[in-house]
Order: structure tokens, then C-alpha cells, then sequence
């Protein structure tokens, strides 16, 4: 059974740190995603890794993956209040290569001070 | 495209009572999946269809619990009946393939007292 754990699962980070988030899984898997949710919100995708060693990044945040160490990280450089919210990866479990289904991690909440 | 829809955004119902949340997918898209989200179990999967077809339910806490998609571009979960543990957001997706990404509609927040 595919199991996700990320840490930290609360993370108070004052503008202008940078930090990580990660994201660990127990079984082997071709896909990671990041997604972005706001209180009260939906999940917004931010980035989906398919590769060993894939890296992608937008404004503030980069992610990447190795899957070797089933390990993906979202880094965070320079944080604004903007980034505030909860950030989840999400793995894909194929389960012997039938299925589509994506097991979520605990959520990291992103609390970022002035 | 619109996204995802879903209906009602908000419920608050009695104990005991049938609840249905309904879920229109993006228009082509052939999964369709079903997720709860509570602060003690964090983000689960109830349940997806490939092309109208349910494909793994093992996620459905119990026999409360049942879905439909009686055609691509609408389909239902349904509790009954309804207790306070089931208050949680649920949310449907949809994707296109079975690569394909998952887009998430905007929940149903559920309250049952």
C-alpha cells in the first residue's frame, strides 16, 4: 500500500527565508504532483514531476524529485505573505499499473510573517 | 471551460437524513474521482469512474456511502443516511486519461448535526 508523508506539517516562516518541504512515499511511482490550497479552497496544481531528477519552477517555488530516494521537495526562496496557504503532494498509486488514483500527503501549512 | 462543477457548495443537514452532492465533470474528461477531506484524515479517495464505470470503490467508508455516474457528464454521491461524522468537503475531479492530470472542483462543504 502507497503510502505519502510530508513534513513539516506547519511551517511559520518569516518574508525573505527560504525553506524547504518534503515529501516522502513508500512504493515506486511515476508521477509526483504539488498543489496549492487556500482556506476555504480548492486544490490548485502547481507542479507535476514525471521523472528521476526533474526539477520545475515558478516565481518563488521550486520542485523536484528523486526517485530512487522517493523523495520530492518544494523549496521555497525569498517567501512573500502570498505563499500563505496549505501545499500537499500527491502521489500516483498504480497499484500494479491498473489504477489512477492519487494518495495525498498530510499537507504542509504555510504560515509566512511580515 | 467552466471547470469542474459542483452542487450545492454548502449543506447542513440532520442526522438521519439522505444527502446527495453532485459533480459535473469537465466536458471530454474520463475519470471522474470523489475525495473527502477532514482534518483528521486529511484528503482521501472515496471512489473514480473510467468512462462511467466505477473501477475502485475501496475508499467508500461504508454501505452509507454510494456512487453513480449515469453518464460522462454527471454523477452523484450519495450518504444515506447521513451522521455527524460525515461532515467533512468532499470534492470531485475529473481527468483526461489515465495520465492524465486531475482537476478539482470547488467542494461541498458538508455539515451534519
Amino acid at each position: 500500500e502507497l503510502k505519502v508523508e510530508q513534513n513539516p506539517l506547519f511551517l511559520s516562516m518569516q518574508e525573505g527565508k527560504n525553506y524547504t518541504i518534503y515529501c516522502n512515499y513508500s512504493t515506486t511511482s511515476d508521477r509526483l504532483y504539488w498543489y496549492r490550497q487556500d482556506p476555504g479552497k480548492s486544490l490548485e496544481s502547481l507542479f507535476v514531476l514525471l521523472s528521476n531528477g526533474a526539477v520545475k519552477q515558478e516565481g518563488r517555488l521550486m520542485a523536484s524529485l528523486d526517485t530512487k530516494a522517493r523523495l520530492s521537495t518544494l523549496h521555497i526562496t525569498a517567501a512573500v505573505h502570498d505563499l500563505s496557504a496549505t501545499y500537499f503532494c500527491a502521489v500516483v498509486d498504480r497499484d500494479g499499473g491498473a489504477t489512477n488514483k492519487l494518495i495525498f500527503g498530510t499537507g504542509t501549512l504555510l504560515a509566512v510573517q511580515p | 471551460d467552466a471547470g469542474v462543477i459542483q452542487s450545492p457548495r454548502h449543506e447542513v443537514t440532520e442526522m438521519g437524513q439522505e444527502v446527495t452532492l453532485r459533480c459535473k465533470p469537465i466536458s471530454g474528461h474520463d475519470y471522474l474521482f470523489w475525495y473527502r477531506q477532514t482534518m483528521m484524515r486529511g484528503l482521501e479517495l472515496l471512489i473514480y469512474f473510467n468512462n462511467n464505470v466505477p473501477i475502485d470503490d475501496s475508499g467508500m467508508p461504508e454501505d452509507r456511502f454510494s456512487a453513480k455516474m449515469p453518464n460522462a457528464s454527471f454523477s452523484t454521491l450519495k450518504i444515506q443516511p447521513s451522521e455527524p461524522r460525515d461532515s467533512a468537503v468532499y470534492f470531485c475531479a475529473s481527468s483526461l486519461g489515465r495520465q492524465g492530470e486531475q482537476y478539482f472542483g470547488p467542494g461541498t462543504r458538508l455539515t451534519v448535526t
